[in-house]
């Protein structure tokens, strides 16, 4: 079966740094996703990771652990348009993401 | 190149009515999924086309559900008859299976049935 946790609720202030985590377990692994959803829209793509590591782009980078079925998202230089819902996803063998609940991150000034 | 197009945006209907979500993938991606999002949720997948043909319809809820894709360029959720705890947002997304498996979501239906 697929199951994929990350916290619920966060709180950060704005220009500081934020860190999502995420933990999955899954029949078939290929690849990590994460996806920003502001309120009302839909969910965007962020970023991709398939293999072990620290994959960059701006303010915002993506880690993968695939031993410890772990991954996170860092923000970092909060700004107040980061307040969203983070969703992560895992890439089954089959092609098909499975979403998390999502981690709603409200950035306070 | 146009992103997923979903219609229609928002519906309100009855009890008991049939609903038709409709939904135009990105031209060229030969995968294609409807999810519904609510609140207590989260996003589930409720069925998985890959070259027009249903993949995975587990996440289907019900028989009060079904979906079709008649060509690539096309498919429907449909549900009949409609309920309550039906209201959510149907999103349609599609993606092309040789690249990564990103997802391209449209816009998503906010269904309301009363």
């Amino acid at each position: 079966g697929q199951n994929i946790d990350q916290p619920t609720e966060m709180t950060a202030t704005e220009g500081a740094i934020v860190q999502i985590n995420c933990t999955y377990q899954t029949s078939g692994f290929n690849g990590l996703f994460w996806y920003q959803q502001h309120a009302g829209e839909a969910p965007t793509f962020l970023s991709y990771n398939v293999l072990d590591g620290l994959e960059e782009k701006g303010r915002f980078s993506s880690f993968l652990s695939r031993s410890k079925g772990y991954s996170y998202l860092l923000l970092k230089e909060l700004q107040m348009k980061d307040s969203a819902s983070y969703l992560c996803a895992a890439n089954n063998a089959g092609n098909m993401l499975t979403f998390g609940g999502g981690t709603r991150l409200m950035v306070k000034p | 190149d146009a992103g997923v197009i979903q219609s229609p945006r928002h519906e309100v209907t009855e009890m008991g009515q049939e609903v038709t979500l409709r939904c135009k993938p990105i031209s060229g991606h030969n995968s294609l999924f409807w999810y519904r999002q609510t609140m207590m949720r989260g996003l589930e997948l409720l069925i998985y086309f890959n070259n027009n043909v249903p993949i995975d319809d587990s996440g289907m809820p019900e028989d009060r559900f079904s979906a079709k894709m008649p060509n690539a360029s096309f498919s429907t959720l449909k549900i009949q008859p409609s309920e309550p705890r039906d209201s959510a947002v149907y999103f349609c997304a599609s993606s092309f299976t040789r690249n990564t498996g990103e997802l391209f979501f449209g816009e998503g239906s906010r269904l309301t049935v009363l």
